[in-house]
């Protein structure tokens, strides 16, 4: 069967590794999915966004997977460095109904 | 310059006090949002507003209220803080065409 990543509030990678952040989402009526990334000390920003009649797109070093079967979501970053270092959410929407459901976030440290 | 501006960055408060944190944008974008974040959780949101004359509450509006005196600035108050509010507050915007949003470098409240 398929295998889900399990969600995990810290993540720790050494510089240069590949990092896979991982997020289920809750409502099987979610079609815009998005990850943020806040750093220490600042508001959350935008990092990729995808739709759900997609399952995959990339972007600079980093890639978002989307499986709507199990309702999970995964951000691989590659090649991490130590500017990677902050929490990731995942965020889902329905529609345009302009609001956001948030994930409790992963700490990601990358050690050099 | 910052597009998401909020004021105070940081602010100490007794209980039964009366607060107020303030922000402004300058993206054009008609909706905006008020957030708490708590360690260790995610972002939930207190108050929305899709233009100047709309209000809706979020999932943790009680013990707060909202002012939107234009399409730039939307207001937070806290009537009678009490010490469970003691929290990171986030003020975000949204263009309406798709659900990202982008969020100011947030308020840290702390009620004694």
């Amino acid at each position: 069967g398929e295998s889900v990543g399990l969600h995990l509030p810290t993540l720790s990678v050494q510089e240069g590794d590949n990092s896979i952040i991982n997020c289920a989402y809750s409502n099987s009526a979610s079609d815009y999915f998005i990850w943020y990334k806040q750093e220490s000390g600042k508001g959350p920003q935008f990092i990729i966004d995808i739709r759900s009649n997609m399952d995959k797109r990339q972007g600079q070093r980093v890639t978002v997977l989307l499986n709507k079967t199990v309702k999970h979501l995964s951000l691989q970053i590659a090649a991490t460095q130590p500017g990677d270092s902050a929490v990731y959410f995942c965020a889902e929407n329905i529609g345009n109904a302009g609001k956001s459901t948030f994930g409790d976030g992963t700490t990601l440290t990358v050690k050099p | 310059d910052a597009d998401v501006t909020q004021t105070p960055r940081n602010r100490i408060t007794k209980t039964g006090k009366r607060i107020m944190l303030e922000c402004s944008q300058t993206k054009g974008h008609d909706r905006m949002y008020w957030y708490r974040q708590d360690p260790g959780l995610g972002l939930r949101l207190i108050y929305y507003s899709f233009d100047v004359k709309d209000i809706n509450k979020g999932e943790i509006s009680d013990g707060y209220s909202v002012s939107r005196q234009a399409q730039a600035k939307f207001s937070l108050s806290l009537e009678s803080a009490i010490p469970n509010q003691t929290a990171l507050y986030f003020c975000a915007t949204s263009d309406g065409q798709a659900d990202t949003q982008y969020f100011g470098p947030g308020t840290r409240l702390t009620v004694l």
